[in-house]
């Protein structure tokens, strides 16, 4: 695609429910990262994927939060038992050979737990 | 702790009118400071600054970078309504994993006409 593509735009959801939150990169780009930014914050770091592999998970929250890219394109973001605090939006970025400096970000979802 | 300081946090001007935006930080293992500009959602790429004392330029925007002191600048001259939005700083570092971004909260930029 032209760009990142995330889906949904908007979620809302209710405490305690599971939610799957989708990332489409951009065609080719082996790099993938995701960041959560919560209402007034910079985004903050989740999980870093190089193809398939999480090379870097050390901004996950907690063992709630699980994100996977099976093939090595499109990347899904796996909250359990959803919290208010989970509240954010949730931006993906992708770049094609690992450069943060020159990762794409979409346009992000909007979670709402209520 | 890494952490990246944004001032002001906010910030209303007139159409026209030049402004300043701040960003210091406290970073281990500096690679490089980017300034993103962030309207409703995507943050969408500026700058990237790398050695100290040269100013990067794009039209009305123009930053630069002192390593010595930890900041950095955003300057935006003849402001226009289009400008409003969140400006971010970011800060590359060199993790253990991958190569990683600290952000700054944003300084919420108001362009009034």
């Amino acid at each position: 695609g032209a760009g990142v593509s995330q889906t949904p735009s908007n979620k809302v959801t209710e405490k305690g429910k599971y939610v799957e939150l989708r990332c489409d990169p951009i065609s080719g780009h082996t790099a993938l990262y995701w960041y959560r930014q919560s209402l007034g914050q910079g985004p903050e770091f989740l999980i870093y994927f190089q193809g398939t592999g999480a090379a870097d998970d050390s901004g996950l929250p907690n063992d709630r939060f699980f994100a996977v890219r099976p093939e090595g394109s499109v990347s899904t973001l796996k909250i359990q038992r959803t919290e208010r605090g989970d509240s954010a939006v949730y931006l993906c970025a992708s770049s094609l050979s690992g450069g943060i400096t020159e990762a794409f970000f979409g346009q992000g979802t909007r979670l709402t737990v209520v | 702790e890494d952490k990246v300081v944004q001032s002001p946090l906010s910030l209303v001007v007139h159409e026209g009118d030049t402004v300043t935006l701040n960003c210091s930080y406290e970073v281990t293992n500096f690679r490089s400071l980017l300034w993103y500009k962030q309207e409703k959602k995507a943050p969408t790429f500026l700058f990237m600054l790398t050695s100290s004392g040269i100013e990067k330029k794009s039209g009305r925007l123009s930053s630069i970078l002192d390593k010595k002191e930890l900041f950095s600048i955003l300057n935006i001259t003849a402001t226009q309504t289009g400008d409003s939005a969140v400006y971010l700083c970011a800060v590359e570092y060199r993790g253990g994993g991958a190569d990683g971004l600290t952000f700054g909260k944003g300084t919420h930029l108001i362009i009034q006409p």
